[in-house]
């Protein structure tokens, strides 16, 4: 089974403009989140999707935006963009099922984001 | 969640068994603990997760004592290929009523020596 894909694994922007990453889930997963990882900070959530709503948010600001697909595939964006947004982006799915006694997250390589 | 110590790094010989503790003391009762790896640059990856029992996969041992303080998790034989920051989590189990969100530490840098 295919794991969790990222497009795309690096992205050079600059100072306002914004940016829109993917993340395609592995297949039958219906939970997608999202995670940003920087050498001060480590890996900080973002948020979470399921069915195609925001089911929880970490505490960043406004400009981080996110959505999902009813194929589960999932975008974040990031609107004007700032320098300290500069960071590796990462996604990470779980299966999400009820019936499941427990379940995980898998994450994707990343997206590596650098702001000029 | 609860939350966990672990040591900064550690270097271990190629080879030899790789035991990385973790401290979780404050672990409250339907709390696991997960263990994920992160090599570099790359997204973590999971490695194992247990509740009271010692648990084996084909990549680790976890370890956990009795009063589920603390635990190890065991690399048997490292290789090279398992120099990472590997990263101990207390968290509770998805219980298909909520969202899942993972609180990452610091992590322990293991490198792995030829």
């Amino acid at each position: 089974k295919a794991g969790v894909t990222q497009t795309p694994r690096y992205l050079i922007k600059t100072r306002g403009q914004q940016v829109t990453l993917s993340c395609s889930p592995i297949s039958g997963h219906r939970s997608v989140s999202w995670y940003q990882q920087t050498p001060g900070q480590g890996l900080q959530f973002l948020f979470e999707y399921f069915s195609e709503t925001q089911r929880n948010k970490g505490n960043f600001p406004g400009r981080f935006s996110g959505r999902q697909f009813s194929n589960s595939r999932s975008e974040m964006n990031v609107s004007t963009l700032e320098l300290g947004d500069s960071a590796l982006y990462l996604c990470a799915s779980s299966l999400e099922g009820t019936e499941l006694p427990f379940d995980t997250q898998y994450f994707g390589p990343g997206t590596r984001l650098t702001v000029l | 969640d609860a939350k966990t110590t672990q040591p900064t790094s550690m270097d271990c010989a190629e080879g030899r068994a790789a035991n990385l503790p973790c401290n979780h003391s404050t672990i409250s009762g339907n709390e696991y603990v997960y263990w994920y790896r992160q090599i570099h640059s790359q997204g973590p990856q999971y490695i194992i997760h247990g509740l009271k029992n010692n648990e084996t996969n084909e990549m680790a041992s976890l370890i956990i004592t009795e009063d589920r303080k603390s635990s190890t998790l065991i690399l048997p034989h490292a290789t090279l290929r398992d120099t990472a920051v590997y990263y101990c989590i207390a968290s509770p189990p998805y219980s298909g009523a909520g969202s899942y969100q993972l609180t990452f530490g610091k992590g322990t840098k293991l490198s792995v020596i030829p």
